[in-house]
């Protein structure tokens, strides 16, 4: 058992460029969830899905999308990079969205120049 | 979900026992409280959870007051390795509510 798996785990870009963030689990998880931790913030969610095929926002969705087309991965788009999104990306798994607790990956650390 | 409150910092001799605190005074009564620690830059690991008794594990004590509005962590023997940041949540388990939302946390800092 993997866990939570992301990657890159860490990347650079430029202002503009777009990149996806690929988390995948494989504890058969119907709940996962993408976070954002800025320098010693807390974490603030991004988006998160109940299932396949559904996703919903979360705190702070702008300037991200995400898609659920199979129930292990739940990829993070980064349409047109901006230095505001400069963080550690934490992506997080769960049974179900009513029980159990999260699992973590270790985390995806992305700078926008 | 209710939102929680926390101090930002504490610290904590080593082998001495560690009681973090939480405030949730909005908490409703379908509303679990759930604790996790991040150490350094790692993801966070979940600790323990409750709903309105005492919960015990390997990690910690979870002691929730009886009107639920506040609840203590309890690190019993604190090591050096328990020098994290704790987050203390408030989550439903209602069918709608899919989003658990972090606050940020107390930074336990355990000294020698």
């Amino acid at each position: 058992n993997a866990g939570v798996t992301q990657t890159p785990k860490f990347q650079v870009l430029k202002t503009g460029q777009s990149m996806t963030l690929q988390c995948a689990q494989d504890m058969n998880h119907e709940y996962m969830s993408w976070y954002r931790q800025d320098p010693g913030m807390g974490l603030r969610l991004i988006h998160y899905s109940v299932g396949a095929g559904i996703t919903d926002q979360g705190e702070v969705p702008n300037g991200y999308n995400v898609s659920r087309s199979t129930t292990e991965d739940f990829p993070l788009r980064l349409l047109s990079a901006a230095p505001s999104q400069t963080s550690v990306y934490f992506c997080a798994s769960r049974p179900n969205q009513n029980t159990g607790e999260l699992f973590f990956g270790e985390g995806s650390r992305l700078t926008v120049l | 979900d209710a939102k929680t409150t926390q101090p930002p910092s504490m610290d904590c001799a080593e082998g001495r026992a560690a009681n973090l605190p939480c405030n949730h005074s909005t908490i409703s009564g379908n509303e679990y409280v759930y604790w996790y620690r991040q150490i350094h830059s790692q993801g966070p690991q979940y600790i323990i959870h409750g709903l309105k008794n005492n919960e015990t594990n390997e990690m910690a004590s979870l002691i929730i007051t009886e009107d639920r509005k506040s609840s203590t962590l309890i690190l019993p023997h604190a090591t050096l390795r328990d020098t994290a940041v704790y987050y203390c949540i408030v989550r439903s388990f209602n069918t709608n509510a899919g989003k658990s939302t972090f606050g940020d946390g107390t930074t336990l800092t355990v000294k020698p």
